[in-house]
């Protein structure tokens, strides 16, 4: 079945400094989600890329999603404490709205 | 206010008791999922429903049940026969068009099973 992996599983950053999440689909995905999950919280939407090579920012975000649709990233510029938590992405699987996954990267951020 | 509640926020049971967890949303969405996260852990797909009175298994169904009789309410049962039933749990909807599939989640529910 189709697998969504993302690296690295955690990132530790000192504050102020760039990082780089990646999402890697195992199929062809229609579109690729990304959420973020603070500590304690749950999952809140944070963008969808749909086309090929998309890029979309939302300050300090950046999303990017690959020309064979099967990866995605996420850079995250001059990182902030409010930066903390579990990013995910998540794509749905071809038969019907199954939304899938990724394991999720945990932020730290060092102040 | 649109939403999606999930209740109790803490559960706790004795092993070998059923306990149904609910799940109420406003938003008029078709599709509605059910999510288990263990700690540090990311989000497996346990059931979802794309339409009333229509539900699949997702990855990892077993000892679970769920029902969908009205379009805003999705409950899940943990039964006895889930081996480890303790975990948070979490249940979204989304709008159900083949690319309007943001999902919207609730605060969840943390079942504690002694």
């Amino acid at each position: 079945g189709q697998q969504v992996m993302q690296i690295p599983q955690y990132q530790h950053v000192q504050e102020g400094e760039d990082f780089t999440t990646y999402c890697n689909s195992s199929t062809t995905l229609s579109n690729i989600q990304w959420y973020k999950q603070r500590p304690g919280g749950h999952p809140v939407f944070l963008i969808q890329l749909v086309k090929s090579g998309e890029v979309k920012k939302q300050k300090r975000l950046t999303f990017q999603f690959g020309e064979a649709k099967k990866n995605s990233s996420l850079h995250i510029t001059a990182t902030q404490t409010t930066d903390v938590g579990t990013y995910f992405c998540a794509g749905p699987r071809a038969a019907g709205n199954k939304l899938t996954f990724g394991g999720g990267t945990r932020v730290l951020v060092k102040p | 206010d649109g939403g999606i509640t999930q209740s109790p926020k803490y559960l706790f049971r004795k092993e070998g008791q059923n306990v149904t967890l609910s799940c109420e949303q406003n938003l008029n969405h078709d599709a509605m999922y059910w999510y288990r996260q263990d700690p540090g852990q990311g989000l497996r797909l346990i059931y979802y429903s794309q339409i009333v009175n229509d539900f699949q298994k997702g990855d990892i169904a077993e000892g679970y049940s769920v029902s969908r009789e009205k379009k805003e309410s999705f409950p899940l049962t943990v039964t006895s026969a889930q081996k480890n039933p303790t975990a948070f749990y979490l249940c979204a909807s989304s709008p159900g068009g083949k690319l309007d599939t943001e999902a919207f989640f609730g605060q969840g529910t943390r079942l504690t099973v002694v």
